[in-house]
């Protein structure tokens, strides 16, 4: 049984560029929230996918957005990137009737020069 | 509004002693509680929880969590720490008000450093 998986692992982009990040949840799973960490910080929240509608959203632009696909995949798009978006991103996945209980990616680790 | 202190940026453990990493919580309700733990240039991994009940939960790789509400506290503790549970520790903190989706607010992180 895969858990939450990520891609890139790794990405360089330079400023102004836009970037794309993938999520495929954990079996089973059908919701997807997206969390951005700066180097030796916590997880900002950025918005949570169900049923393919964003539900929930963090203090983000919205030079972030994301999309939810029918198998329950998940992209997250970065607009304009500015060097403060540099950071690793995780994705994570839970049941929404279960959602207390989140299971994470490994992160795509993105640098924007 | 919910919050969560980490009041140590780092915690320094001999091996074979036991550990303690704190956190404390500020939520308008009643909280969820969660720690997960963070291996270098890797996601989190889920821990334990509390959600109700019994204060003293247990997780995985044999650490358990204390509730304290009148404290607002969850520390973190294992009785025999190991080298390999050298890491980053988050606690996170959901109030039980906060509607179905979930959405944890995370502590700034303790680093874990268990020395041989």
């Amino acid at each position: 049984d895969a858990g939450v998986t990520q891609s890139p692992t790794h990405l360089i982009k330079t400023r102004g560029q836009q970037v794309t990040l993938r999520c495929s949840p954990k079996s089973g799973h059908d919701t997807v929230s997206w969390y951005q960490q700066a180097l030796g910080q916590e997880p900002q929240f950025i918005f949570q996918y169900y049923e393919e509608e964003e539900r929930q959203r963090g203090n983000f632009p919205d030079r972030f957005s994301g999309h939810q696909f029918p198998n329950y995949s998940s992209e997250l798009n970065v607009n304009a990137l500015l060097l403060g978006d540099s950071a690793l991103y995780l994705c994570a996945s839970s049941r929404w009737t279960e959602n207390e209980k989140l299971f994470f990616g490994s992160g795509t680790q993105l640098s924007v020069l | 509004a919910q919050s969560v202190a980490q009041p140590e940026d780092q915690v320094n453990v001999a091996e074979g002693n036991p550990l303690t990493v704190k956190c404390t919580y500020s939520v308008s309700g009643n909280p969820y509680l969660f720690w997960y733990v963070q291996y270098p240039n890797r996601g989190l991994q889920f821990l334990l929880k509390y959600i109700t009940g019994d204060n003293l939960v247990k997780g995985s790789y044999g650490f358990e969590a204390e509730f304290n509400k009148s404290q607002t506290s969850f520390h973190l503790k294992k009785p025999s720490a190991l080298v390999s549970d050298s890491a980053l520790y988050f606690c996170a903190v959901r109030d039980r008000t906060s509607g179905g989706s979930y959405i944890p607010t995370f502590g700034r992180g303790t680093s874990l450093i268990v020395h041989p």
